[in-house]
């Protein structure tokens, strides 16, 4: 199975701030990568698709970059709503892997 | 509206059954991959299987091969997850996702409420 590594497991910033997650497959996916934003108690939410496409109706302060092994997701400008745990989640093999999450807090 | 609902999840005793539902509404589901994902609580997300539009092929992580069982009724725009020989490790909330490019398997870009299974004497 393919491994996703996501970094950092959680992270503290401040309104206004800029966020950056990584994510590392084990092996080349192309750009067969997404991204989902989860708050509690609640299902995931689908932000970005193969790597850098923005989902419809989602704020344009969300943004993807990368292809093959390397990937990374930006929050330009941290909201007090966007806090909550990103995944990574590849679908390059049909056994689909996510990564560990990223818990973003408010500083 | 799409539409995903979830339900038959429950408190069942180690080794025990349980089927789970996932009805759907608002989109063609016999065109559509679909997937069961899980969250352990206070944990991550895991896949743990997905199903083909025609149901032809089936996978699963390799924690419940052997133990759950995928399928879908396209005619009742339905997907199942059969899970027996439950363990505790399998307690989790069960989520069903539709991946939203029909005959081909993508994002998933709708997702149920999920519901809750419970493996415990």
């Amino acid at each position: 199975d393919i491994q996703m590594t996501q970094s950092p497991s959680s992270l503290f910033a401040s309104v206004g701030d800029r966020v950056t997650i990584t994510c590392q497959a084990s092996q080349d996916i192309s750009n067969y990568l997404n991204w989902y934003q989860q708050k509690p108690g609640k299902a995931p939410n689908l932000l970005i698709y193969d790597a850098s496409n923005l989902e419809t109706g989602v704020p344009s302060r969300f943004s993807g970059s990368g292809s093959g092994t390397h990937f990374t997701f930006t929050i330009s400008s941290l909201q007090p709503e966007d806090i909550a745990t990103y995944y990574c989640q590849q679908y390059d093999n049909v056994r689909l892997t996510f990564g560990g999450g990223t818990k973003v807090e408010i500083k | 509206e799409v539409q995903l609902v979830e339900s038959g999840g429950g408190l069942v005793q180690p080794g025990g059954s349980l089927r789970l539902s996932c009805a759907a509404s608002g989109f063609t589901f016999s065109s559509h991959w679909m997937s069961w994902v899980r969250q352990a609580p206070g944990k991550g997300l895991e896949w743990v299987a997905n199903i083909k539009q025609d149901g032809s092929e089936k996978y699963y992580v390799d924690s419940v091969k052997g133990r759950f069982t995928i399928s879908r009724d396209n005619a009742k725009n339905s997907l199942y997850l059969q899970m027996n020989s439950l363990r505790a490790e399998d307690t989790a909330v069960y989520f069903c996702a539709r991946s939203d490019t029909p005959m081909v398997l993508s994002s998933s870009d709708f997702w149920g409420q999920g519901t809750l299974v419970a493996v415990s004497s």
